[in-house]
């Protein structure tokens, strides 16, 4: 069964240091996503994107962070000047395209990469 | 705010048993739900979705909507130990793909 994975499966980096999170969406898949999830709380959007470029964002979205599909296969979230609270797991999930079916809107998780920031 | 409200739990029953879980939302907006199970220390993984009124039914789950009530629900049949979890309700908006998710209730079956 197709699957989103993500790299690395956890992230420990300093303060004010940049990182860089990978993920390959579900290969058919035409929206991608990333949420983060801070330990003991909700799930949180961050981002869509479509057709390369940003279908969407949320208030935490800002200037410190960037999304990138740099090939046909991955899909990358990019902190800059990583802060202590930026610490959590960091979650990719696809779906398919605009199909006109209601299938089209689920959404898929990868395993998650957790991000400390020390 | 959109909001989606769950009963954090921990929600107990024995095992064989129907475990309901509920969830309310605020925007009257939403048109796509969605039910997900999250192990501790992993990602949310889908069970249901529902777009209209009424039940939907897969395998041991089935799916609630009453958008007049916006109220949905998740009913577990013979409920399993490996069913314990936490469950996730999320919540769509007519025109966007972003999910708005609950904090999820955290169900135990009791072998």
């Amino acid at each position: 069964e197709p699957e989103v994975t993500q790299t690395p499966s956890h992230q420990v980096t300093q303060m004010g240091q940049e990182v860089i999170l990978r993920c390959v969406p579900i290969s058919n898949h035409l929206y991608f996503y990333w949420y983060r999830q801070i330990l003991g709380q909700k799930v949180e959007f961050l981002v869509s994107f479509y057709n390369n470029e940003i279908s969407e964002k949320s208030e935490i979205f800002d200037d410190q962070f960037s999304v990138e599909r740099p090939d046909g296969s991955n899909f990358t979230l990019k902190i800059r000047s990583t802060k202590l609270e930026d610490s959590a797991m960091y979650f990719c999930a696809s779906s398919e395209g605009p199909t006109g079916t209601p299938l089209s809107y689920e959404q898929y998780f990868g395993p998650g990469t957790r991000l400390t920031v020390t | 705010q959109k909001e989606v409200e769950q009963n954090s739990g921990p929600l107990s029953v024995p095992e064989g048993a129907i475990a309901s879980l509920n969830c309310t939302y605020s925007d009257r907006g939403s048109q796509s739900f969605f039910w997900y199970r999250q192990y501790s220390g992993k990602s949310p993984e889908l069970i249901m979705s529902i777009y209209s009124n009424g039940d939907k039914e897969d395998g041991r789950f089935t799916a609630q909507l009453n958008k007049a009530s916006q109220y949905v629900s998740l009913l577990i049949r013979d409920s399993q130990p490996s069913d314990s979890a936490t469950y996730l309700c999320a919540v769509m908006t007519a025109g966007r793909r972003a999910l708005t998710f609950g904090s999820g209730t955290r169900l135990q079956v009791q072998p």
